[in-house]
């Protein structure tokens, strides 16, 4: 079973507004990490945040982690048809960093 | 160099072929990992290597059979399998101890 739950499952927006993704996951972790994946093709990794940390920032992306909620978020902002992917965050196990369990992913639709 | 290539991109293979799919990286990742990935969904963990040892096998069937003769290089065997089995297989490696994850551009599978 995935621990990592996202919503929206869908979000579609125009280019230049922000996007947000939630993640939910359910037990204790070291740190949650969020990748792309362009239709059909491999994950990049876009951020890593660690379990003592509340906010990080890589260029349009911004990621939260409330450990008290067992929730991230991430914002990418001044959205880009290239942006235009699925998201999915990614939670190390308690067997250590080796497994990450995936959640269910965001679909993000950028309109020019 | 910070890629992670597979080989083939695309295989058609009968429920009666033996075929296998390759994965190599050339960064030092001393973790290999196998992942399958059907439309829509998230990727799941097939099997994990650390230093070319087995160390997480996700109950997978024993038509999938996979081997990693150097650090660099992840190899899956496949036997038999089934039509079910169509889905992208995804292969990633990372430093051990480190949660990021480097993945290559996948074998989209199809079994007839």
């Amino acid at each position: 079973s995935q621990q990592g739950e996202e919503d929206p499952q869908a979000l579609s927006i125009q280019e230049g507004e922000n996007a947000t993704m939630n993640c939910s996951y359910k037990t204790s972790i070291n740190n949650l990490q969020w990748y792309r994946q362009n239709s059909g093709r491999g994950l990049v990794h876009l951020i890593l945040i660690r379990s003592n940390e509340r906010e990080k920032h890589s260029g349009r992306l911004r990621v939260t982690l409330d450990t008290s909620k067992k929730s991230s978020s991430l914002l990418i902002t001044a959205s880009r048809a290239a942006d235009t992917a699925s998201y999915f965050c990614a939670t190390d196990a308690n067997q250590g960093a080796q497994k990450l369990v995936f959640g269910q992913g965001t679909r993000l639709t950028i309109n020019p | 160099d910070t890629e992670v290539t597979q080989t083939p991109k695309h295989l058609v293979m009968g429920m009666t072929n033996k075929k296998s799919l390759k994965c190599e990286q050339h960064m030092g990742h001393r973790a290999m990992y196998w992942y399958k990935q059907k439309a829509k969904k998230p990727p799941e963990l097939m099997f994990v290597y650390s230093y070319e040892k087995l160390s997480i096998n996700e109950s997978v069937p024993s038509r999938f059979s996979p081997e990693c003769p150097n650090s660099s290089l992840l190899n899956l065997h496949l036997h038999a399998l089934q039509p079910e089995d169509s889905a992208l297989y995804l292969c990633a490696s990372s430093l051990l101890r480190k949660g990021t994850q480097y993945f290559g551009p996948g074998t989209r599978l199809t079994v007839l």
